[in-house]
């Protein structure tokens, strides 16, 4: 169990650039989720995947995001055009397919928008 | 729709002190609840859990918690706290009926441990 890794953990982009994380969850994990969490505030749910499927998307996920798990391992967050209020610690989680299984969480990609 | 509150966004406590973060959560269906910690610019960890059984869940770094199913809480202690603890937790609900379960988080405690 090597855990729940993201890449990059710091970015630093210009308004208007498009930005791409990745997250390679537990590689047992077929349940993967996307969360943003800003200052003060608690994790916010983004979008869930089941496998390769996206199952779920929250509606603070606006049309400038997309997300991705194409072989059902890894997954990517884009985020396009990017806006001073992107900028957040973005955290992926896995976990097993047990229904009380917990979250395992990475460190999270902290993104800056200037 | 399942929410979490927790009522307390910073706790000051000194060091061997016992502490108390209270959570209480509002939910439809029955429930799976979860305390995580985070340490600055990390991800967060799990410390304890409630699934069933025994109300009173004891977890990692000597935490324990207590499922109040009658009061919708969720508090979580440790009788002393020692600097190392000083970080932010977070309780969590998700429902355990199935499906994908969401899981949604409080706005956080900052536990702030004094020497």
């Amino acid at each position: 169990d090597t855990g729940v890794s993201q890449d990059p953990r710091h970015k630093i982009t210009k308004r208007g650039q498009n930005v791409t994380f990745r997250c390679d969850p537990i590689s047992e994990h077929n349940r993967l989720y996307w969360y943003r969490q800003t200052l003060g505030q608690g994790p916010e749910f983004l979008t869930y995947f089941q496998n390769e499927a996206q199952l779920e998307k929250s509606r603070l996920l606006s049309d400038r995001f997309s997300a991705e798990r194409p072989k059902g391992s890894f997954s990517t967050l884009e985020i396009q055009r990017t806006e001073q209020g992107d900028s957040a610690m973005y955290l992926c989680a896995s976990r097993a397919d047990r229904s009380n299984s917990p979250l395992h969480f990475g460190n999270g990609t902290r993104l800056t928008v200037t | 729709a399942q929410s979490v509150t927790q009522l307390d966004s910073q706790v000051p406590v000194f060091e061997e002190a016992p502490v108390e973060l209270r959570c209480n959560y509002s939910s439809s269906v029955s429930v799976y609840l979860f305390w995580y910690v985070q340490y600055p610019n990390q991800g967060l960890q799990l410390l304890l859990k409630y699934l069933s059984g025994s109300t009173l869940v004891k977890g990692i770094n000597g935490f324990e918690a207590e499922f109040n199913k009658s009061q919708t809480s969720f508090h979580l202690r440790k009788p002393s706290v020692h600097i190392s603890d000083t970080a932010e937790y977070f309780c969590a609900v998700s429902d355990s009926s199935g499906g994908y379960q969401k899981v949604t988080f409080g706005t956080g405690t900052k536990l702030q441990v004094i020497p």
